[in-house]
């Protein structure tokens, strides 16, 4: 089975940089992802993880460390927009169970001015 | 190009009263997903599909059915609601590929179970 380990919350002001991190046990590993959800709307695919390392896209990067079975996702010059629910997820590539992903719990991040 | 949509937006349902959400996608993605959502425990897989003519059980299909008769539509049934089943209900897809793949979710059911 997975699990999948996040802060429940965040909190943190206009322009900041934030850490959102995720810990997770996993049978069979095949990469981190992260989704952003905003309250009301659907998830969407933020970034993706199948190797050790950093994973950058505009403000928004991503780390994995496969050894110690775990990730984050930082989020720099933060703006009120980014005030949303982040998910960290597994791929569990299972037979014939297709890429189903497990998620985290989900950390709100509240961004205030 | 819609992506994913489902029907209804929002449903006011009686236990014990049978209800399908409707799904589909207009991408020919091969896999399909069908998530709830309640507040403070994430997204739960209910069941998916990896191709059409295919379903599978994820970790809480209990009181849920589904069925893949083409790739793009991929109605979730349940057969006598409960008040437990009162979620939000995300469908998603993917192109069932290596790597990422990504998943693209509807806009999500509110379902209320009285």
């Amino acid at each position: 089975g997975q699990s999948l380990e996040q802060p429940s919350e965040v909190t943190a002001v206009e322009g900041a940089i934030v850490q959102i991190n995720c810990t997770y046990q996993t049978s069979g590993f095949y990469g981190l992802s992260w989704y952003q959800q905003h309250d009301g709307g659907a998830p969407t695919f933020l970034s993706y993880n199948a190797l050790d390392g950093l994973e950058e896209t505009g403000r928004f990067s991503s780390f994995l460390s496969r050894s110690d079975s775990y990730g984050y996702l930082l989020l720099q010059e933060l703006q009120m927009k980014d005030s949303a629910s982040y998910f960290c997820a597994v791929r569990d590539v299972q037979n014939n169970a297709g890429n189903m992903l497990t998620f985290g719990g989900g950390t709100r991040l509240m961004v205030k001015p | 190009i819609a992506g994913i949509t489902q029907a209804p937006t929002s449903q006011i349902l009686a236990a014990g009263r049978r209800m399908t959400l409707r799904c589909t996608q207009d991408m020919r993605h091969n896999a399909m997903y069908w998530y709830r959502q309640d507040l403070g425990l994430g997204l739960r897989l209910i069941h998916y599909s990896n191709t059409a003519g295919t379903t599978g059980k994820g970790e809480v299909p209990d009181g849920y059915s589904v069925s893949r008769a083409n790739t793009d539509d991929f109605p979730l049934t349940l057969a006598s609601a409960v008040p437990s089943q009162t979620s939000v209900y995300f469908c998603a897809s993917s192109a069932g590929t290596s790597g990422p793949d990504t998943q693209y979710f509807g806009p999500g059911t509110r379902l209320t179970v009285l």
